[in-house]
């Protein structure tokens, strides 16, 4: 167990539809990251943020949205789905003390668009 | 850019035999390196990792060695059990600055009794 908590472990929804995929970092963890993996192009990085602030960027489409809260969870919003936004979505934190620079990684939400 | 490139798999072996995955990076400066895991149905998982060049990284039988010269991250096993039936993901990351991991394609590996 990573201590890190996504939900929902699965959800399937149609074209056009707009989910919300929640994550609960480590206790202590500032620091958020999300990923998306897909069967043919691996984990991309979505977004990081830090104690509330994004941090930095990757290939996020402009469909998707993310925000850290100020308890530290932290939500991706991805709204106007297509069938290639199916795959599964992880999130991962990691903390400052004793920083080793390892991710935890939850169990991931397996979106599927029909 | 910062990249990771994984030998391409799917990768079958017979259980007891040697595993290679091989790994290597082009970056600037000197990252960490990762190799995570992936069982199936389940999130990643830190295998193993070296922060600085010669340094030799373990776990679960498993072994990688941060060659700089040759920007290399090989993760090794000498016996591989059907257990380690898994993805495989070679990473690396800056402490500093742009903290995101970034990961090579994985590796699906099967281990046949």
């Amino acid at each position: 167990d990573s201590g890190v908590t996504q939900t929902p472990k699965h959800l399937i929804t149609a074209t056009g539809q707009r989910v919300t995929l929640r994550c609960s970092p480590r206790s202590g963890d500032l620091s958020v990251y999300w990923y998306q993996q897909s069967l043919d192009q691996g984990l991309q990085f979505l977004i990081h943020y830090y104690n509330g602030e994004e941090r930095a960027k990757g290939n996020i489409l402009e469909r998707f949205s993310a925000q850290q809260f100020p308890d530290l969870h932290s939500e991706l919003n991805l709204s106007s789905l297509e069938l290639g936004d199916s795959a599964l979505y992880f999130c991962a934190s990691s903390g400052t003390r004793g920083n080793t620079g390892e991710l935890f990684f939850g169990e991931g939400s397996r979106l599927t668009v029909l | 850019g910062n990249s990771v490139t994984q030998m391409e798999g799917p990768v079958t072996l017979s259980e007891e035999a040697f595993l290679t995955i091989n790994c290597t990076y082009t970056a600037t400066g000197y990252p960490s390196l990762f190799w995570y895991v992936q069982y199936p149905g389940e999130g990643l998982q830190l295998l193993l990792k070296a922060t600085k060049a010669d340094d030799k990284g373990s776990n679960k039988g498993f072994e990688a060695t941060y060659r700089k010269e040759t920007t290399s991250f090989h993760l090794e096993k000498g016996s591989v059990q059907v257990s380690d039936s898994a993805v495989y993901f070679c990473a690396l990351r800056w402490i500093q600055g742009a903290q995101k991991l970034v990961f090579g394609q994985g590796t699906r590996l099967t281990i046949n009794p």
